[in-house]
């Protein structure tokens, strides 16, 4: 019920294109839904975030997308830049208090954007 | 502001031995939370603290334990390491006040057990 199913794996996207990442949860109780971006030897910043209050959230060209009823939540990334090449994690986490600091990851995907 | 800060960036230890690992973070975030990173296991949650109480706790052995000081700059500590604890240990400060969750990772430390 902790998991989070994030697919797939790995993406190639042309330039310019939209990169589509996909998760999946089980637990209702989540309510907080963070996008991460990962390069090589740094840690994961956060990206882009929704509550299961809203069905899209828009930041630039990154775009969450949430469907509470199917449990599933996506990124788009419009306009894929080589610079955009990461991992992305989506997690999610239950509220604040004793939940604080505590995200359930995705196991991520390897977005790969060729000129 | 400076970001989270983690020491050391490297460290290779043998089975067996202990190890400690050392986090700074942001400026006025009072929530220290603790990573490991594999290729198999993903992202997985060790322990959260704030103000010097653990307030959350992940599926890891007793092995793995941590503190927060007053200035609230955290350690963490494994003992009695095993091949299998070979990770990217990620520490991430976060100011209750704004969002607990809202994470502010630092680059980690790569642990080597040989």
């Amino acid at each position: 019920q902790q998991q989070v199913k994030q697919s797939p794996q790995s993406l190639i996207v042309q330039k310019g294109g939209i990169s589509i990442i996909n998760c999946a949860y089980e637990n209702t109780a989540f309510d907080y839904f963070p996008w991460y971006q990962q390069f090589p030897g740094k840690g994961p910043a956060l990206l882009i975030a929704i509550r299961p209050d809203v069905s899209e959230k828009k930041e630039g060209r990154f775009t969450i997308s949430f469907n509470k009823s199917a449990k599933q939540f996506s990124l788009h990334i419009m306009d894929s830049q080589p610079g955009d090449s990461a991992t992305y994690f989506c997690a999610a986490s239950i509220g604040e208090g004793n939940q604080g600091g505590k995200l359930i990851f995705g196991q991520g995907t390897e977005l790969s954007v060729k000129p | 502001k400076a970001g989270v800060t983690q020491t050391p960036r490297y460290l290779i230890k043998t089975r067996g031995q202990q190890v400690t690992l050392s986090c700074s973070p942001i400026s006025g975030h009072r929530s220290v939370s603790w990573y490991q990173q594999t290729p198999g296991q993903g992202l997985q949650f060790l322990f959260e603290y704030f103000s010097e109480t653990q307030r959350n706790k992940g599926n890891f052995p007793g092995r793995f334990s941590g503190r927060q000081f007053s200035n609230s700059r955290s350690e963490m500590n494994v003992s009695t390491l095993e091949l299998g604890d070979s990770a990217l240990y990620l520490c991430a400060s976060s100011d209750p006040r704004d969002s607990n969750e809202k994470l502010f990772f630092g680059s980690g430390t790569q642990l080597s057990v040989l």
